[in-house]
C-alpha cells in the first residue's frame, strides 16, 4: 500500500514569482515513480513532471522542477516564473505495483495573483 | 501522442436507468485502464483497474455489480453505471497505461460528468 500526503490545501503566488508545493509519500515498494499532475478548471488531468525513484537527479521540465528527497520520502514541486495559466489544482501522485496503480494526494489549489 | 478520449463528456439520466461511458486510447495500446471518480473539490478516487481480456479489479467499497467494467480491446474500456441513483452523480475519469513502458505513467481522459435526476 502507498499513501501520498499534500499538506497545503491552497497556495498563492505572485505572477513571475516562484512557489513550492509540498508532497510526502510512503510506500513499501523499492521501484516506484512519482508524478505531479495539474488539473485546470476544465478538469483535464495534465502530467506536469515525472520522477523515477531510482534516479537521484531531480527532474526538470522548463519552469517546473522537483526536489526529490528519497530518504525523507519528500517530493516537492517548484514552479518558477509563475504564469496566470499555472493556476490550477495540483496533485502529487505515486505509481507502483504490478498494475501500476496511481495513488493521488488530496491536491493543492494554486492561485496566481496578477 | 498519448491521447485518451471519453464519451460522452456529460450525461443526464433518470434515476433507475443505466448509462455507459466509453474510454478510448487513440494512438497507443493500453492493456490496463483505470476508472476514477472525483467529487467536487476532492481528489481522484480509484474505482477499478480494467485489464484487457479479463475481469476488472475493484477497489474496496466499490460495488462491482453497480459499476460494470468491460475492457474488450486494447483501446477501449467501458464503464456502465447500472440503476443509477442521484448519489452516483459525479465526475468520472478514465486513464490508460501505455503498454510500452511501465514508468510512463497514465494518460487521462477529459472526464465525464454524470448527473442523475
Amino acid at each position: 500500500a502507498q499513501t501520498v500526503t499534500q499538506s497545503q490545501p491552497e497556495m498563492s503566488v505572485q505572477e513571475a514569482e516562484t512557489v513550492t508545493l509540498s508532497c510526502t509519500y510512503d510506500t513499501s515498494e523499492s521501484d516506484y515513480y512519482l508524478f505531479w499532475y495539474k488539473q485546470p478548471p476544465s478538469r483535464q488531468m495534465i502530467l506536469v513532471i515525472r520522477q523515477e525513484a531510482y534516479k537521484q537527479q531531480n527532474a526538470t521540465e522548463n519552469r517546473f522542477s522537483v526536489n526529490f528527497q528519497k530518504a525523507a520520502k519528500s517530493f516537492s514541486l517548484k514552479i518558477s516564473d509563475s504564469q496566470l495559466g499555472d493556476a490550477a489544482m495540483y496533485f502529487c501522485a505515486a505509481n507502483s505495483g504490478g498494475y501500476q496503480k496511481v495513488t493521488f494526494g488530496t491536491g493543492t489549489k494554486l492561485q496566481v495573483i496578477p | 501522442g498519448a491521447v485518451v478520449s471519453q464519451h460522452p463528456s456529460w450525461v443526464i439520466c433518470k434515476s433507475g436507468t443505466s448509462v455507459k461511458i466509453e474510454c478510448r486510447s487513440l494512438d497507443f495500446q493500453a492493456t490496463t485502464m483505470f476508472w476514477y471518480r472525483q467529487f467536487p473539490k476532492q481528489s481522484l478516487m480509484l474505482m477499478a483497474t480494467s485489464n484487457e481480456g479479463s475481469k476488472a479489479t475493484y477497489e474496496q467499497g466499490v460495488e462491482k455489480d453497480k459499476f460494470l467494467i468491460n475492457h474488450a480491446s486494447l483501446t477501449l474500456s467501458t464503464l456502465t453505471v447500472t440503476s443509477a441513483h442521484p448519489e452516483d452523480s459525479s465526475f468520472y475519469i478514465c486513464s490508460a497505461r501505455d503498454a510500452r513502458g511501465s514508468g510512463k505513467g497514465q494518460y487521462f481522459g477529459p472526464g465525464t460528468r454524470l448527473t442523475v435526476t
